[in-house]
């Protein structure tokens, strides 16, 4: 079955140093996977994907995330956090029949 | 692009009630699909569909909920008789898929909140 994971409810950090948010995938085959952030009050934003190619990859708002395959990972990174970046993160991985498989989601709070 | 358009943005209604909630999809777009979002569950997908017809419709609550995409540009979520515990954010995503380029990324609506009283 495919599944995607978030191990954090939470991540805490402060301004101006690195952030990590975690996401571990199980699907079979090639995974598809994809990063979202939801600022309060609004839709999910579609951050970045990876599908194929290089394991790192860029996103909007500085973000990148690093592809794993043998730890079936998808870790969200941002080598200096900002507090404007406080938000909830969701990590989401596509299933064979197209659709998203979303995390539970985690919150990035980033204090001054 | 205006984006995917929701309304209303906010509906508080009484329990019993009927409540339908719009969705506009984002222009050229082939696939639509309807979330729910609560504290205790999380991100919940409703149903989905492909070119106006719905392709899973597994995670709909129950038979008061129904869905329906009559049109390429909009689609209504319908909820009758509505409970206090169909209180939520309902999101409407909608994404297009180019053969070959790999372009699964939805593109989510600002979101209905639902209070059933």
């Amino acid at each position: 079955a495919q599944s995607v994971a978030q191990p954090e409810d939470q991540v805490k950090v402060a301004e101006g140093n690195p952030l990590t948010v975690k996401c571990t995938y199980s699907v079979s085959g090639n995974p598809y996977l994809f990063w979202y952030v939801q600022y309060p009050n609004r839709g999910l934003q579609f951050l970045l994907k990876y599908i194929t190619g290089d394991n790192l990859v860029k996103g909007s708002y500085g973000f990148e995330a690093e592809f794993n395959k043998s730890q079936t990972s998808f870790h969200l990174k941002k080598p200096s956090a900002l507090v404007s970046d406080s938000a909830l993160y969701f990590c989401a991985v596509k299933s064979n029949t197209g659709k998203l498989i979303f995390g539970q989601g985690t919150t990035l709070q980033v204090k001054p | 692009d205006a984006g995917v358009i929701q309304s209303p943005r906010h509906e508080v209604t009484e329990m019993g009630q009927e409540v339908t909630l719009r969705c506009k999809p984002i222009s050229g777009h082939d696939y639509l699909f309807w979330y729910r979002q609560t504290m205790m569950r999380g991100l919940e997908l409703l149903i989905y569909f492909n070119n106006n017809v719905p392709i899973d419709d597994s995670g709909m609550p129950e038979d008061r909920f129904s869905a329906k995409m009559p049109n390429a540009s909009f689609s209504t979520l319908k909820i009758q008789p509505s409970e206090p515990r169909d209180s939520a954010v309902y999101f409407c995503a909608s994404s297009l898929y180019l053969f070959g380029r790999d372009s699964y990324e939805q593109y989510f609506g600002p979101g209905t909140r639902l209070t059933v009283t």
